[in-house]
């Protein structure tokens, strides 16, 4: 358990609407990531974030923002929410282990569906 | 870019059999590692087992060992003994010297009683 949580972990929306996915930790690990998971094309990054108010783009940004106002709190935004955003959507953690091996940890997911 | 690629999109055992999950990846880099995250059906993510490029050794933790070459970029997985709760979908990823990783397609595995 790496002390990650997400909010809220199913949600059901409309076309058109905002929706913003928390992923909170608690161990204050730097860097953060939003990916999502689809049927065929295993997990695909998002967004990440380096530190606070430090993000970059992954390979699926188009549609998503996302924000770090502090350590512990990573938020991916919707600004308007369509079809083909409804998916799993994971946030991950990077730890540090031996060496300059980091190895990453999970939450446990929001399923989101756009209706 | 660098891809990762998972042959098998479904794969059976026996409890108590062998079996092996492949997984091919791309890359102009030298200095990279692999790993293997597991996906039971409550959707968690688990890491399984991890590999640095620039160790001969193959990793092993437990039941579950890889088959590491390196310069054929593979990077197979073989869990011994298997177990029910072995089931699930399984995830190769690749992350060179930055943070961001790669993941295959996935492969799921089925253990039959």
């Amino acid at each position: 358990d790496a002390g990650i949580t997400q909010s809220p972990r199913h949600k059901v929306t409309e076309t058109g609407t905002p929706v913003t996915l928390r992923c909170h930790q608690t161990e204050n690990h730097r860097y953060m990531y939003w990916y999502r998971q689809d049927p065929g094309h295993g997990l695909r990054l998002i967004h990440y974030s380096y530190g606070v108010k430090d993000t970059d783009k992954g390979e699926v940004s188009d549609g998503y923002s996302v924000s770090r106002s502090k350590t512990e709190d990573f938020l991916l935004t919707l600004e308007s929410a369509t079809s083909s955003q409804t998916s799993v959507y994971f946030c991950a953690i990077s730890v540090h282990r031996t060496g300059s091996s980091y190895e990453q940890y999970f939450g446990p997911g929001t399923r989101l569906t756009v209706t | 870019a660098q891809t990762v690629t998972q042959s098998q999109p479904e794969m059976s055992v026996q409890e108590a059999e062998t079996v092996t999950l492949s997984c091919t990846y791309d890359t102009s880099e030298s200095d990279y590692y692999l790993f293997w995250y597991k996906q039971p059906p409550s959707r968690q993510m688990i890491l399984v087992i991890r590999q640095e490029a620039y160790k001969q050794q193959n990793a092993t933790e437990n039941r579950f060992s890889v088959n590491f070459q390196k310069a054929a970029k593979s990077f197979s997985l073989k869990i011994s003994d298997s177990q029910l709760g072995d089931a699930a979908m399984y995830f190769c990823a690749y992350r060179s010297s930055g943070s961001r990783l790669t993941f295959g397609e996935g492969t799921q595995l089925t253990v039959n009683p």
